[in-house]
Parts: structure tokens; C-alpha cells; sequence
């Protein structure tokens, strides 16, 4: 199957400052991408997702102005995490597909965000 | 919104088939069933899916039932690595957006 990577894989960072993860499909090229959180023991939860070349779609009750997501190109969709809190903290998760060649999705090993 | 019900836990003996079952009686009929596996501190795996058919494959087999209101995934030799969270998700196969529940979590015995 196909490979998708996430960086950085974990980050700790200060409360009010942003964050952005990268996920990348390293041997296919995607045009739709999914961005999930995960908390401690709970199921993923669809965040958004996002076109390459076009604004992101957020599932309903996710605030685009604090998850920004930029799909750049066909390989590379980041996730911004502004000014984050505490509450942020969480595990993301990035999924890359349907492709040409794959009709699943591919996910990401994950980043794991704690904000102090 | 997730659509599926999973039972929360199951446990199996290593070595022994595992029947993990999943309802989706609101399914439509162009809906794809989609089983993914998580190990804990990993992104989600992907196990199998299918439509209509019985599906094998190297990992698993998927038997859908006839009205395809439910499904069930057979692992038929359970080992240690077996032991992950499954996920059946139903998705309309050009979108995939995944609205996943809230799983079953396998633990295999030795």
C-alpha cells in the first residue's frame, strides 16, 4: 500500500502560539486529504478535508479561523493549529486517498500535539 | 456522523479464528463497508472493504450479509499483533470521508 507521512511526529509547545503539521503521500499523488483528532481513548473524529488547489472543507462544530489547512500541492496538506490552548492538546491524524491507483485511504502515523 | 455499531470489546485466544461483527442497517446502497485496524500511538490501518461480495484478501476475509445491514470481519488465525481497536466505517467510495465509531478492541490471549 501507499505511504503517508506526518512531521513533526510530536510537538510540545506554549499556549498562544501556533502549530502546523505536514502531511505528505510519498509515493502517490492525492488530491483529497482528511484531517482527524483523536483524544485519550475516544475514536478518530473527521475534522476537515481538504483540495488540493481549492479552501478546505470543516465538518461542522470546527472552527476554520483556529485549524488552518493548506493542501499545497498533491503531496503536502498542513495543518495550522493558532494560537493554541491547552484544550488543543490532542493526537492528529492526516489521511491521503481515493488515488488513481487506491480507492482507500492511506493515514498518517500521527502527531501528537500537548500545549502547556 | 458515524453510522456503525460495534460491540466495545472482544477477546480471542491466539491462534483461533475472530469473528468481529458490524451493524450498518442505514447503509445505502452505494455505500462501501470499510474495516481499518489501530494500534495505540499509530494512524488507523487499513484491513478490507467491499460492496456486495464476499472479500479476501491476505489479512482477512469481509462476509457482507445479503441485505448488507451488517458485516462481519473473520481474522482466521489470531496472533499477539492482532490485538488493535477495529473500526467498520460505511462510506460512499468517491467521497471517502470516514465518520468513524467507536470501535471493537480486540485482545488476543496467548
Amino acid at each position: 500500500g501507499a505511504v503517508v507521512s506526518q512531521h513533526p511526529s510530536r510537538v510540545i509547545c506554549k499556549s498562544g502560539t501556533s502549530v502546523k503539521i505536514e502531511c505528505r503521500s510519498l509515493d502517490f499523488q492525492a488530491t483529497t486529504m482528511f484531517w482527524y483528532r483523536q483524544f485519550p481513548k475516544k475514536s478518530l473524529m473527521l475534522m476537515a478535508t481538504s483540495n488540493e488547489g481549492s479552501k478546505a472543507t470543516y465538518e461542522q462544530g470546527v472552527e476554520k479561523d483556529k485549524f488552518l489547512i493548506n493542501h499545497a500541492s498533491l503531496t503536502l496538506s498542513t495543518l495550522t493549529v493558532t494560537s493554541a490552548h491547552p484544550e488543543d492538546s490532542s493526537f492528529y491524524i492526516c489521511s491521503a486517498g481515493p488515488s488513481e491507483f487506491y480507492n482507500e485511504q492511506f493515514f498518517g502515523p500521527g502527531t501528537r500535539l500537548t500545549v502547556l | 456522523d458515524a453510522k456503525t455499531t460495534q460491540p466495545n470489546s472482544m477477546e480471542s485466544n491466539e491462534e483461533e479464528p475472530v469473528h468481529l461483527p458490524c451493524n450498518h442497517s442505514t447503509i445505502s446502497g452505494t455505500d462501501y463497508i470499510h474495516w481499518y485496524r489501530q494500534l495505540p500511538s499509530q494512524g488507523p490501518e487499513y484491513v478490507i472493504h467491499g460492496l456486495t461480495s464476499n472479500v479476501n484478501n491476505r489479512m482477512a476475509s469481509l462476509a457482507i450479509a445479503e441485505d448488507r445491514k451488517s458485516s462481519t470481519l473473520i481474522l482466521h488465525r489470531a496472533t499477539l499483533r492482532d490485538a488493535a481497536v477495529y473500526y467498520c466505517i460505511e462510506a460512499k467510495n468517491n467521497f471517502n470521508k470516514f465518520y468513524f465509531g467507536s470501535g471493537t478492541k480486540l485482545n488476543v490471549k496467548p
